[in-house]
């Protein structure tokens, strides 16, 4: 059964440094997104993204956020400058269709920033 | 409280027994999903009810939708050990893009 997959499980990093969190969707989907949870609370939207540029943000994407499909396979998202409290289990997923489909979640890379 | 919330926060219950969680939400709707996590990981996709649906039902699991009350509710009969994990309801909010708001989740433990 396909899957989505992302690397790194886990991802320890210094605060102010670029960390890029890795996904490759399910071949035939056609829309992503990027979802985070902090430990014990609930998954918050990120962005999700079509034809090569972002659909929807939230607040919590600002500037230091960016996302990318740099090939036919991957979508990564990078965090320019990490802060403590970027720490969260970082999960994408994917859709063949957006609003009204089951999205299939990867499952996750958690991101500590000491 | 924030688009989809999610009541109870926690649920203990017996092998056998049914589980019944709620979710309500603030903002229309196109349609509404419930999702399942196990500890530490990735989200599964349980079922989708759209906005004209009033009830839905998938093996043992059941789904209402009540859009005047902006409220659903996940039922889950014969519960088993292994239905331990947490559920969230999730929400496809009518703006121009796509976006999907999750609540906070019901964290349900089955004993054996």
């Amino acid at each position: 059964e396909p899957e989505v997959t992302q690397t790194p499980s886990h991802q320890v990093t210094q605060m102010g440094q670029e960390v890029i969190l890795r996904c490759v969707p399910i071949s035939n989907h056609l829309y992503f997104y990027w979802y985070r949870q902090i430990l014990g609370q609930k998954v918050e939207f990120l962005v999700s993204f079509y034809n090569n540029e972002i659909s929807e943000k939230s607040e919590i994407f600002d500037d230091q956020f960016s996302v990318e499909r740099p090939d036919g396979s991957n979508f990564t998202l990078k965090i320019r400058s990490t802060k403590l409290e970027d720490s969260a289990m970082y999960f994408c997923a994917s859709s063949e269709t957006p609003q009204g489909a089951e999205q299939y979640f990867g499952p996750g890379t958690r991101l500590t920033v000491t | 409280s924030q688009q989809g919330e999610e009541d109870p926060q926690a649920l203990s219950i017996q092998e056998g027994e049914n589980a019944t969680m709620n979710c309500s939400y603030k903002t229309s709707i196109n349609n509404l999903q419930w999702y399942r996590q196990n500890s530490g990981r990735g989200l599964v996709h349980l079922i989708l009810i759209r906005s004209n649906e009033r009830e839905k039902h998938s093996g043992r699991l059941r789904v209402t939708l009540d859009t005047s009350k902006k409220s659903s509710s996940l039922l889950i009969t014969a519960s088993r050990a292994a239905d331990t994990a947490s559920y969230f309801c999730a929400t496809d909010a009518r703006t121009g893009g796509f976006k999907t708001i999750f609540g906070a989740g019901t964290r349900l433990f089955v004993k054996a």
